[in-house]
C-alpha cells in the first residue's frame, strides 16, 4: 500500500516568505509526527496530533511554526516569516495508533532552504 | 528532557567486517530504544528496536543491547555488505504517565561506509 508522502519534496524560500508544507500519512493512522532534520544531525520533534487533536507542540522553535491536521488525515505545517535557520528538511511519520508499540513510518521529507 | 548521544559520528569498515554503534541515553524512564537507517535522500527505516524489558535482539546480521543500569544501548552489524552504507539514528522513546503517544528523541547518527 502507498505510504508516507510529503509535498513539495524541494522548497526554496526567500528569506520573510511564508510556506506550507505537505503531509500525507498512511490511511486509518491515528498519529502524526513532525520533526525536523538540520543538514548532519538526527530529526528532532516538532508536534504530534493524535486524529485531529494537537497534543504536543513542545518542539515547535518558534511562533512562526502552525502545524494543523483539521480532518484528522491530512497534515500541513507552516513557517511564517522564514528565515536562514529554518533551513532543513521537515519530516512528517505516521503511526496506527498511538503508543511505542507501533512503527513510526516516515515520509520522505521536504527539505526547505531558505536564502 | 531525553539527551541521547550517539558514537562514533563516522565508521568505515570493510566488507565482512563487523560494525558497533553506541548510544547512551539520559532519561531513566526511557523504555523503547528504535534504530533507523537513512540512505542519502531517502526516508529514515526502521531497522531493529528493543524495549526495556529486554537486554538483546537479533535480527539475522542486526543485533541491538541494552544495558539500562548504565543506559547505553549499540547496534551491531556482522557481515557487513557495501548496501550497508548509510546513515544510522538510534533513538529513545518513554512512557509519560497515561501519554505514551512515542515521540522520539534522536542521536546524531552515524555515517557508515562500507568498502567492497
Amino acid at each position: 500500500g502507498a505510504g508516507v508522502s510529503q509535498s513539495p519534496r524541494y522548497k526554496v524560500a526567500k528569506r520573510g516568505q511564508d510556506v506550507a508544507l505537505r503531509c500525507d500519512p498512511i490511511s486509518g493512522h491515528v498519529s502524526l509526527f513532525w520533526y525536523q532534520q538540520a543538514l548532519g544531525q538526527g530529526p528532532e520533534f516538532l508536534t504530534y496530533f493524535q486524529n485531529e487533536a494537537q497534543l504536543d507542540k513542545s518542539g515547535l522553535p518558534s511562533d512562526r511554526f502552525f502545524a494543523e491536521r483539521p480532518e484528522g488525515s491530512v497534515s500541513t505545517l507552516k513557517i511564517q516569516r522564514t528565515q536562514q535557520e529554518d533551513s532543513a528538511v521537515y519530516l512528517c511519520a505516521s503511526c496506527l495508533l498511538p503508543g511505542q508499540s507501533y512503527e513510526q513510518y516516515f515520509g520522505p521529507g521536504t527539505r526547505l532552504t531558505v536564502t | 528532557g531525553e539527551n541521547v548521544e550517539q558514537h562514533p559520528s563516522t565508521l568505515s569498515v570493510q566488507e565482512g567486517d563487523s560494525a558497533v554503534i553506541k548510544c547512551t541515553y539520559s532519561d531513566s524512564a526511557s523504555n523503547y530504544f528504535p534504530w533507523y537507517k537513512q540512505e542519502l535522500g531517502k526516508r529514515p527505516q526502521l531497522i531493529i528496536d528493543i524495549r526495556s524489558n529486554v537486554g538483546e535482539k537479533k535480527d539475522q546480521r542486526i543485533a541491538v543491547t541494552l544495558n539500562k543500569t548504565a543506559k547505553h544501548f549499540s547496534l551491531h552489524i556482522t557481515e557487513t555488505q557495501p548496501e550497508d552504507s548509510a546513515v544510522y539514528f538510534c533513538a529513545a522513546s518513554r512512557s509519560a504517565g497515561g501519554t505514551s503517544y512515542g515521540k522520539l528523541t534522536f542521536g546524531q547518527g552515524t555515517i557508515l561506509t562500507v568498502h567492497p
